[in-house]
């Protein structure tokens, strides 16, 4: 079974709002990571938090992490079209396997 | 180039038939992972390497092979292809610092 489960599954916004989307994990882990994958390419890395940091920002991204509730969530701020894409959570867990989730899918509207 | 790579990008074989993707990095990189990407499942790892001769199985190993004789290079190989093997495969290896992992752009692999 998968590690990460991400929240929703599709997500439509007009450009200039905000995204935000979740992710919820099952065991104890050492960081996650969130990454984007634009259709048909492979994934990139955007942002990773420890276990042990809440908050982290880069950019228009700001990634908070719970761990007392396994959840994450990733906010993309004053969003634009080219922000289109899959995102995807993936925990690090002991032993350096990372478990990625099924993704949501983006869709900025100009 | 610096990167890496996977070849083919595409390929369509039979049933029963013997496939191998191919991975290559030129970072040195320790660590090289294969995943396997479905509609609804989102990434699955198939097999993982901490280095060359050195692999280990993850999530989906069944019907897979791998080997890595060099730090560069790491196939994966489908011993009798079937068609629950129809997926995108993607390599990736583990960078340094900050623990981020790098993709290739991914086989599309198609089994009749």
């Amino acid at each position: 079974s998968q590690q990460g489960e991400e929240d929703p599954q599709a997500l439509s916004i007009q450009e200039g709002e905000n995204a935000t989307m979740n992710c919820s994990y099952k065991t104890s882990i050492n960081n996650l990571q969130w990454y984007r994958q634009n259709s048909g390419r492979g994934l990139v890395h955007l942002i990773l938090i420890r276990s042990n940091e809440r908050e982290k920002h880069s950019g228009r991204l700001r990634v908070t992490l719970d761990t007392s509730k396994k959840s994450s969530s990733l906010l993309i701020t004053a969003s634009r079209a080219a922000d289109t894409a899959s995102y995807f959570c993936a925990t690090d867990t002991t032993g350096n396997q990372f478990y990625f989730g099924t993704g949501t899918s983006l869709t900025v509207i100009p | 180039d610096a990167g890496i790579t996977q070849s083919p990008r595409y390929k369509i074989t039979e049933t029963g038939r013997q496939v191998t993707l191919m991975c290559h990095q030129t970072w040195s990189h320790s660590y090289m992972f294969w995943y396997r990407q479905d509609l609804g499942h989102g990434l699955r790892l198939i097999y993982y390497s901490a280095a060359a001769d050195i692999t280990d199985k993850g999530e989906v190993p069944d019907g897979y092979v791998v080997s890595r004789s060099k730090t560069e290079n790491f196939p994966l190989t489908l011993e009798s292809a079937t068609r629950s093997q129809t997926s995108v495969y993607f390599c990736a290896t583990f960078g340094g610092r900050g623990y981020e992992q790098y993709f290739g752009p991914g086989t599309r692999l198609t089994v009749t």
